[in-house]
């Protein structure tokens, strides 16, 4: 079975650091681009940033340049996004989701999510 | 690209014929994705390529349109189809999302 399981979410104060992780399984992790969407409290979604499978493509979005770093590592697949200089405004919910080029790149596979709260 | 669906909400029986559009701010040819989430709980991708219904999905469910304008047609509204739908567009970076519409009973 295809899973993605999120974890490391948690409160951090602003201007904090914080690093989540998504362990796949089920797929052959190192074929896939992947990607990380967020949600804050009773809004929609907001795709955060992209990595493609063998590494060689990266995106972000603006909200989030410069402070988040997407990575992957295919011998343990998993992937990553590291979260610096933390504001209240990337309070949300935090999905991995797999892309399917089949599906003209879709996102057919997502993770439960995890929480991230930023807040003094 | 920004995405607007419309309407943000709507209520509507089990039975009903619901549309929901979506319009692009450019032209996206067919890269265009329908998501539903319900409360608590991930998207779930229903369409992908603005037609073409992922497996498992329920035929109830279509999608139409390319370039700027689409729609996501529900034929006979079910009491588990409450929830919230997104179209996303793919055709480029930054992967919009549309803001959302919550079908309500």
């Amino acid at each position: 079975e295809v899973q993605l399981l999120e974890s490391g979410g948690g409160l951090v104060q602003p201007g904090g650091s914080l690093t989540l992780s998504c362990a796949a399984s089920g797929f052959t992790f190192s074929n896939y681009a992947m990607a990380w969407v967020r949600q804050a409290p009773g809004k929609g979604l907001e795709w955060v940033s992209i990595k493609s499978g063998r590494d060689v493509t990266t995106k972000y979005a603006d909200s989030v340049k410069g402070r988040f770093t997407i990575s992957r590592d295919n011998s343990k697949n998993t992937l990553y996004l590291q979260m610096n200089s933390l504001r209240a405004e990337d309070t949300a919910i935090y999905y991995c989701a797999k892309l399917e080029p089949q599906c003209l790149g879709a996102f057919d596979v997502w993770g439960l999510g995890t929480m991230v709260t930023v807040s003094s | 690209i920004q995405l607007t669906q419309s309407p943000s909400s709507l209520s509507a029986s089990v039975g009903d014929r619901v549309t929901i559009t979506c319009r692009a701010s450019q032209g996206i040819s067919s890269y265009l994705a329908w998501y539903q989430q319900k409360p608590g709980r991930a998207p779930k991708l229903l369409i992908f390529a603005a037609s073409t219904l992922q497996s498992g999905v329920p035929s109830r469910f279509s999608g139409s349109g390319s370039g700027t304008e689409f729609t996501l047609t529900i034929r006979s509204l079910q009491p588990e189809d409450f929830a919230t739908y997104y179209c996303q567009q793919l055709k480029s970076y930054p992967l919009t999302f549309g803001g959302g519409t919550k079908v309500e009973i």
